[in-house]
């Protein structure tokens, strides 16, 4: 069974902390995705990696970096939280070349910056 | 930038059939999806469906594609209060392999 796992479901931090989002795939897919999901906003894409060591700014960027230093695991970094970053954040992987394009999520992780 | 547009609510009874729209705006739309995210859940691929296709039918569920005027939809048979959640249309084109996800229908199933 495919699996995209976010480490952390909830997590609480006070403004101007670091906040690590991890997020581990096991289907060897190349590209990952962080979006964030607000109510009304639908779903933004924050940054996407198509390979190890590569990063694409998505729609909303400002805030936020990334590392993909393996293939299977892309991290989400807040530099220095602040409130409006309180949000649901996703991660998602997809396989490269002809296909459906599917795109398999992570259970999402709701971050609450005081 | 491409465009994906749906209602946010829509409200059924139990036993009723549900229709979700959505429109979009790439004309290059190669594949279109309907996912559905369940309360405190990622979001799961339903059903989709190819542009050169007009329909798509995978038990209760009925997906329409009219190219034409670039509308989209999703039919449920029969809506049961399990089938409650956020729905998000999706599409992605030929020449990007990054889906474009409107905001998200909330489906609300009453008994």
């Amino acid at each position: 069974d495919v699996k995209v796992t976010q480490s952390s479901r909830y997590l609480v931090k006070r403004t101007g902390e670091k906040v690590f989002l991890e997020c581990v795939q096991d289907m060897d897919h190349e590209n990952m995705f962080w979006y964030r999901q607000d109510p009304g906003l639908g779903l933004r894409l924050i940054y996407f990696s198509y390979d190890v060591k590569m990063k694409e700014k998505g729609d909303i960027p400002e805030g936020y970096s990334v590392s993909r230093e393996k293939k299977e695991r892309f991290s989400l970094i807040l530099e220095s939280a602040s409130t409006n970053q309180t949000s649901m954040y996703l991660c998602a992987s997809k396989r490269d070349g002809i296909g459906t394009g599917e795109l398999f999520f992570g259970e999402g992780s709701r971050l609450t910056v005081l | 930038g491409e465009d994906v547009e749906q209602s946010l609510f829509l409200s059924v009874r139990e036993g009723d059939s549900s229709v979700i729209n959505c429109t979009y705006t790439d004309s290059s739309s190669t594949y279109l999806y309907w996912y559905k995210q369940e309360p405190g859940a990622g979001l799961q691929l339903l059903t989709y469906i190819f542009s050169n296709m007009d329909m798509k039918q995978d038990q209760r569920l009925t997906v329409l594609l009219n190219k034409k005027d670039k509308h989209l939809s999703l039919r449920i048979a029969d809506t049961q209060t399990g089938d409650s959640a956020i729905y998000f249309c999706a599409e992605v084109s030929g020449g990007s392999y990054i889906p474009t996800f409107g905001r998200g229908t909330s489906l609300i199933v009453h008994p």
